[in-house]
């Protein structure tokens, strides 16, 4: 009975591959989001959806693709890996304009 | 746009009080976060305030906002081993989006 789950926990690839990173939520929540946490910790908003429309998209290179089938599910798909992508990818939900809860998190190592 | 600094590291004996700071530079913002970080995990949700509050006491746990300084503060009493983590504080944007904007996170370390 995980609120916000991800999968996979870990991902380890090639650079120049494709990868998706799935996330879905049982809480009920109308939006959904996309956070990236660097290698020194620092977390930013990549994406934000609110009932499958795209309401954020922050710098984040067009390689990056997020898409939401239903509200509660939101997966970002990543093509053509760098190795600067390598970070913990964390998925959130939240009622509109209310308190946001975190996934666990996917590692992603792109060697 | 919005900027969250916080102090990198705290070291604290057990038993000991722990306060982490955080300034925040959004005037705007409706409410203020602190989320937990334990190693290899992802983000708990420890409190939140509220922009019109002072302070907010939840167990262990007090907040205290002063938003003239635009300064947000995590007491965390009767500091435990398993405290040990990074603390991370955020704002909310006022805006439907509601983005939260993290600061850089303090890693507490709790010693006997």
């Amino acid at each position: 009975d995980t609120a916000v789950s991800q999968t996979p926990k870990y991902l380890v690839t090639q650079m120049g591959n494709d990868k998706s990173i799935k996330c879905e939520q049982n809480l009920g929540h109308d939006t959904m989001y996309w956070y990236k946490q660097d290698s020194k910790k620092f977390l930013k908003i990549m994406f934000s959806y609110n009932n499958k429309e795209l309401i954020i998209n922050e710098t984040v290179p067009n390689r990056f693709s997020p898409k939401s089938p239903d509200k509660a599910h939101l997966n970002l798909h990543i093509n053509s890996l760098e190795l600067g992508d390598s970070a913990v990818y964390f998925c959130a939900s939240s009622a509109p304009q209310e308190t946001q809860y975190f996934g666990p998190g996917t590692r992603l190592l792109v060697l | 746009g919005e900027d969250v600094e916080q102090s990198l590291f705290l070291s604290v004996r057990e038993g000991d009080s722990s306060v982490i700071n955080c300034t925040y530079t959004d005037s705007s913002s409706t409410y203020l976060y602190w989320y937990k970080q334990e190693p290899g995990a992802g983000l708990q949700l420890l409190t939140y305030i509220f922009s019109n509050m002072d302070m907010k006491q939840d167990q262990r746990l007090t907040v205290l906002l002063n938003k003239k300084d635009k300064h947000l503060s995590l007491r965390i009493a009767d500091t435990q081993t398993g405290d040990s983590a990074i603390y991370f504080c955020a704002e909310r944007d006022t805006g439907t989006a509601s983005k939260l904007t993290f600061g850089t996170g303090t890693r507490l370390q709790v010693t006997l």
